[in-house]
């Protein structure tokens, strides 16, 4: 069964420093998304991402957060300089246009970011 | 209480016996859905209801909506040891793909063997 698939599993990083998480959502869906869990809490939306442009964006994706699909596969999420509350676990997910499912978001096993 | 609370919290419960998850939200939606994650892993859809459903079946799982409440129960009937993980509710307040999805804050189910 296809999979929404993300790496690194776990990414480890300085204050300050840049991340790149990459997802390879499943490859027939058209819509992406980023959300993240930080531990204990529930999980929050970030962005939407369609057609190559944000579709819609939380408080939590400021100008620190940028997202971008490099090729056909990939999909991204960068944070310019991280802080220490962006630790979290980061899921991307995707979906697609059909009538039946299309409410249907299929989340990645996440990456784990954890800013020291 | 926030879009999509759910409760109880946590949840004990022995291999066999019925488990019963309530979820509560406050603006209006187009569908509700429940997911199941495993500690450390992804979210997995388990079954969505629209906002004209009432009751939803799918397999040991049954899912009512009382919008007029602004609520949802997701009930796994003879549970299972495998069943041990948290539960969410995720509201989408539209019809249109693309949307976010704003979840509760889960149940964490314990199956005991």
């Amino acid at each position: 069964e296809p999979e929404v698939t993300q790496t690194p599993s776990h990414q480890v990083t300085q204050m300050g420093q840049e991340v790149i998480l990459r997802c390879v959502p499943i490859s027939n869906h058209l819509y992406f998304y980023w959300y993240r869990q930080i531990l204990g809490q529930k999980v929050e939306f970030l962005v939407s991402f369609y057609n190559n442009e944000i579709s819609e964006k939380s408080e939590i994706f400021d100008d620190q957060f940028s997202v971008e699909r490099p090729d056909g596969s990939n999909f991204t999420l960068k944070i310019r300089s991280t802080k220490l509350e962006d630790s979290a676990m980061y899921f991307c997910a995707s979906s697609n246009r059909d009538s039946s499912a299309k409410n249907i978001q299929y989340f990645g096993a996440g990456t784990r970011l954890s800013v020291l | 209480s926030q879009q999509g609370e759910e409760d109880p919290q946590a949840l004990s419960i022995q291999e066999g016996e019925n488990a019963t998850m309530n979820c509560s939200y406050k603006t209006s939606i187009n569908n509700l859905q429940w997911y199941r994650q495993n500690s450390g892993r992804g979210l997995v859809h388990l079954i969505l209801i629209r906002s004209n459903e009432r009751e939803k079946h799918s397999g040991r799982l049954r899912v009512t909506l009382d919008t007029s409440k602004k609520s949802s129960s997701l009930l796994i009937t003879a549970s299972r040891a495998a069943d041990t993980a948290s539960y969410f509710c995720a509201t989408d307040k539209s019809n249109n793909a693309g949307n976010m999805l704003t979840f509760g804050g889960g149940t964490r189910l314990m199956v005991k063997p």
